[in-house]
């Protein structure tokens, strides 16, 4: 597509239920990440996936949060039982190659989700 | 550990005088510094970038500078715009041994007044 697709843009979900995320790159991106704004806060990295690498999961807050990405291509970040804290705006990003330094890469609008 | 930081929540600058942003960093292997400017409900969009071996970067309105000694880059907008209104990102990447991994501070929002 033309560009990163993210979906759903909002999420309301249950304190304890799981939630599952999706990201859509753009096509041909080798590299796709996650990030998380929480209210108030920068950008938290979350996981990156590079090629056929092992994804960097070192920004993972828990181990209830996991992530997947199927053939080179779309990524579901899930959240287990879900807390309140989890509440945050999730953007996922692409880029050729890993990235190059001077342009960075292309984020998707975000899904917004909210534990109640 | 925040490795790189905006000390600055938020900034209010008159149209058509100059914003500057600031951002500090710890780590002196990044390789590259980036601005990112978001508005509410869209993800951040790339703005611009200078590579630690340069001090000075610009594009049209926009330009960044970096103090390597000082650890310390700030973005000038001039003259600034309504438009401009935005959160500004501060972005820092150690690509060589830590792939494409940026490194955000906390962002300042940016209100330029008509």
């Amino acid at each position: 597509g033309a560009g990163v697709s993210q979906s759903p843009s909002n999420k309301v979900t249950e304190k304890g239920k799981d939630v599952e995320l999706r990201c859509d790159p753009i096509s041909g991106h080798t590299a796709l990440y996650w990030y998380r704004q929480s209210l108030g806060q920068g950008l938290e990295f979350l996981i990156y996936f590079q090629g056929n690498s092992a994804p960097d999961k070192s920004g993972l807050p828990s181990d209830r949060f996991s992530a997947e990405r199927t053939g080179g291509s779309v990524s579901t970040l899930t959240i287990q039982r879900t807390q309140q804290e989890d509440s945050a705006v999730y953007l996922c990003a692409s880029s050729p190659m890993g990235g190059r330094g001077d342009y960075g890469y292309t984020f998707g609008s975000g899904t917004r989700l909210t534990v109640v | 550990d925040q490795q790189v930081k905006q000390n600055s929540p938020s900034l209010s600058v008159q149209e058509g005088r100059i914003s500057i942003l600031n951002c500090d960093y710890t780590n002196s292997m990044f390789d590259y510094f980036l601005w990112y400017k978001k508005y509410p409900a869209e993800g951040p969009t790339f703005l611009i970038s200078i590579s630690s071996i340069k001090d000075k970067n610009e594009d049209g309105r926009f330009t960044v500078f970096l103090n390597k000694s000082a650890k310390h880059l700030s973005l000038h907008i001039v003259p600034s715009q309504p438009g401009d209104s935005a959160v500004y990102f501060c972005a820092a990447i150690n690509f060589y041994n830590q792939g494409g991994k940026l490194i955000f501070g906390q962002g300042t929002e940016l209100s330029v007044k008509p």
